[in-house]
């Protein structure tokens, strides 16, 4: 139980075009998502917190003009890379939190695969 | 506390020895840690959790031990197999701070055999 999925688990693009990624929780209601940013050798970054029905919370330093997010329902969160340039190139990771899960910690987040992006 | 490096402290164990991977986390308000495996181009895979009430919690193979006097963590493998090898990071969860969680620097784990 409780997993996550990323779509797609990878995509190139042109510099300038942009990208939508989805994470859904696949067998469970998240009240909570989360978006990650990891760059090579690095570790993840958080990005923005998301609660579904209400706006974002970005973290110091990110962009909420260039990464939209949208939680529109309990099961998925979209990030959407706007006008995406090669530095945004990274891999992204959303994770979703389900406080009252059976059997699991009120504040633990499962994460889903990643997605590497790589623009162009 | 939050990565800022380029290079990855590996730890280079034989199979079937133990291995250790130490963590200093940063903030003394935080209540809750996690220890992440995670294998190349994948995400992170829950491996032990631990509250800070506590100061060891053991799994299966697994062990973590907590300081909270000098803030660190620890994650001891037994019997450390070749499956193991991937990188290993340790997270802190703030409540008071968003109730979000914050990664550590992360260790490579190499398993010779």
């Amino acid at each position: 139980g409780a997993v996550v999925s990323q779509h797609p688990s990878w995509v190139i693009c042109k510099s300038g075009t942009s990208v939508k990624i989805e994470c859904r929780s696949l067998d469970f209601q998240a009240t909570t998502m989360f978006w990650y940013r990891q760059f090579p050798k690095q570790s993840l970054m958080l990005m923005a917190t998301s609660n579904e029905g209400s706006k974002a919370t970005y973290e110091q330093g990110v962009e909420k003009d260039k990464f939209l997010i949208n939680h529109a329902s309990l099961t998925l969160s979209t990030l959407t890379v706007t006008s995406a340039h090669p530095e945004d190139s990274s891999f992204y990771i959303c994770s979703a939190r389900a406080p009252g899960l059976a059997g699991r910690s009120y504040n633990e987040q499962f994460f889903g695969p990643g997605t590497r992006l790589t623009v162009l | 506390g939050e990565s800022v490096g380029l290079h990855l402290p590996t730890l280079s164990v034989q199979e079937g020895d133990n291995s250790i991977i130490n963590c200093a986390y940063s903030n003394s308000a935080s209540d809750y840690f996690i220890w992440y495996k995670q294998e190349s181009g994948k995400g992170p895979q829950f491996i032990i959790d631990i509250r800070s009430n506590m100061d060891k919690r053991q799994g299966q193979r697994v062990t973590v031990l907590l300081n909270k006097t000098v803030k660190h963590l620890s994650l001891q493998i037994a019997a450390t197999q070749p499956g193991d090898s991937a990188v290993y990071f340790c997270a802190e969860n703030t409540w008071g701070g968003g109730n979000k969680l914050t990664f550590g620097t992360g260790t490579q784990l190499k398993v010779e055999l």
